[in-house]
């Protein structure tokens, strides 16, 4: 059975470009929620999505969005990048409440 | 800040048994989870347990849950070099939907020969 996937895995953008970062959960998940992990600020929460319906939002300023196609699989977009955009962002996906799987992340450095 | 506490950094040795501990804050937590990141890695589900139980055992790994004191740990038997990672101690509230995680900042845990 196969994990979260996620792509790219590694990503370099300048200062004002945007980005979309891809993530397919696991077959029969629902549930998509995706995380920014930097030294300073550890991990912290973007959104969640369950059924193409985002469920929840972390306080990230509104450059950060996402959706969830019809298959489950997921997108994350971060228009006008800044140089503190720079980190691991790591998707998860959850078929009830009890585990969440986590892929292997997309390394994003601004430059 | 988090509302999940853990300390930084824990050194043992081969073979010894490791504990990791971690404190939350809220008390409508429902699961608390132990993951673990290797280098360049996602995060790895260990185990986790839900807030009414005390205690869970799954292998080399037994959690322990006082939730008077808002207390977690993680003992891991046994440790070997393969052990050594960050380890995170997360939570999810009664409040938030499944996929919202509170993580602490996580533990690294070095395991010398």
């Amino acid at each position: 059975k196969a994990g979260v996937t996620q792509t790219p895995r590694y990503l370099i953008k300048t200062r004002g470009q945007q980005v979309t970062l891809s993530c397919s959960p696991i077959s029969g998940h629902r549930s998509v929620s995706w995380y920014q992990q930097t030294p300073g600020q550890g991990l912290q929460f973007l959104f969640e999505y369950f059924s193409e319906t985002q469920r929840n939002k972390g306080n990230f300023p509104g450059r950060f969005s996402g959706r969830q196609f019809s298959n489950s699989r997921s997108e994350m977009n971060v228009s006008t990048l800044e140089l503190g955009d720079s980190a691991l962002y790591l998707c998860a996906s959850a078929l009830s409440d009890t585990e969440a799987f986590f892929g292997q992340g997309t390394r994003l450095t601004v430059v | 800040g988090e509302d999940v506490e853990q300390s930084l950094f824990l050194s043992v040795r081969e073979g010894d048994s490791s504990v990791i501990n971690c404190t939350y804050t809220d008390s409508s937590s429902t699961y608390l989870y132990w993951y673990k990141q290797e280098p360049g890695a996602g995060l790895q589900l260990l185990t986790y347990i839900f807030s009414n139980m005390d205690m869970k055992q799954d292998q080399r790994l037994t959690v322990l849950l006082n939730k008077k004191d808002k207390h977690l740990s993680l003992r891991i038997a046994d440790t070997q070099t393969g052990d050594s990672a960050i380890y995170f101690c997360a939570e999810s509230r009664l409040a938030d939907s499944w996929g919202k995680l509170q993580f602490g900042a996580g533990t690294q845990v070095v395991v010398t020969p």
